[in-house]
């Protein structure tokens, strides 16, 4: 598994609540994910960060923030949650030469 | 624009049998192309990376092949078992900037 570890593993919430998962990762590794996949989409890269405090947006950003004060945790937050943002969450890491993703074992959220 | 497909969406196969998964990229300039296994419920677990000068890798039962001049991949399992068992994702590395293009995975079922 990498050392990558994701809290909650699932959580059900309303819609309009703040939510913010947790991505801790133990091998201090500088690059680190955040990605949604919902059936027919694939995984899509929501925001991503290559450095302490260094974040970027990808693909699906919109409803979507970021924070990364230290190299081992990523938090993602939903600042209001809407049903559109029910999926299943899963954080990754870069590690090696050849730029290989691993993953963690993924969040499943609800928003009802 | 950068597009990763993969075909069949889904495949069921006896249990023995080979089967081929395919997988189309348009993405450029191309650094290398890798193929995932995802059982359900856990993250994907690279199985192979192809680089460009690579024309064929296998892993165990699973060979995977790359024509860069097509832009064509192939992952094919030999012998299946039923712990093969879950959705393929075809992931493409371009040679610039810090993101992955997935594919939307083949979900293969392997049955007794």
């Amino acid at each position: 598994d990498a050392g990558i570890t994701q809290s909650p593993r699932h959580k059900v919430t309303e819609t309009g609540t703040p939510v913010t998962l947790r991505c801790h990762q133990t091998e201090n590794h500088r690059y680190m994910y955040w990605y949604r996949q919902d059936p027919g989409h694939g995984l899509r890269l929501i925001h991503y960060s290559y450095g302490v405090k260094d974040t970027d947006k990808g693909e699906v950003s919109d409803g979507y923030s970021v924070s990364r004060s230290k190299t081992e945790d990523f938090l993602l937050t939903l600042e209001s949650a809407t049903s559109s943002q029910t999926s299943v969450y899963f954080c990754a890491i870069n590690r090696g030469d050849i730029s290989e993703q691993f993953f963690g074992p993924g969040t499943r959220l609800t928003v009802l | 624009k950068n597009q990763v497909e993969q075909s069949p969406q889904s495949l069921i196969i006896l249990e023995g049998k080979n089967c081929t998964l395919q997988c189309n990229y348009t993405v450029s300039p191309f650094s290398n192309l890798r193929w995932y296994k995802q059982d359900t419920g856990r993250g994907p677990v690279s199985l192979t990376i192809m680089t460009f000068s690579e024309n064929t890798k296998s892993n165990g039962r699973y060979t995977a092949t790359l024509d860069a001049d097509t832009k064509q991949s192939s992952l094919h399992i030999t012998a299946s078992q039923l712990s093969d068992s879950a959705s393929y994702i075809c992931v493409v590395s371009p040679r610039t900037g810090n993101q992955f293009y997935f594919g939307t995975g083949t979900s293969l079922t392997v049955i007794p």
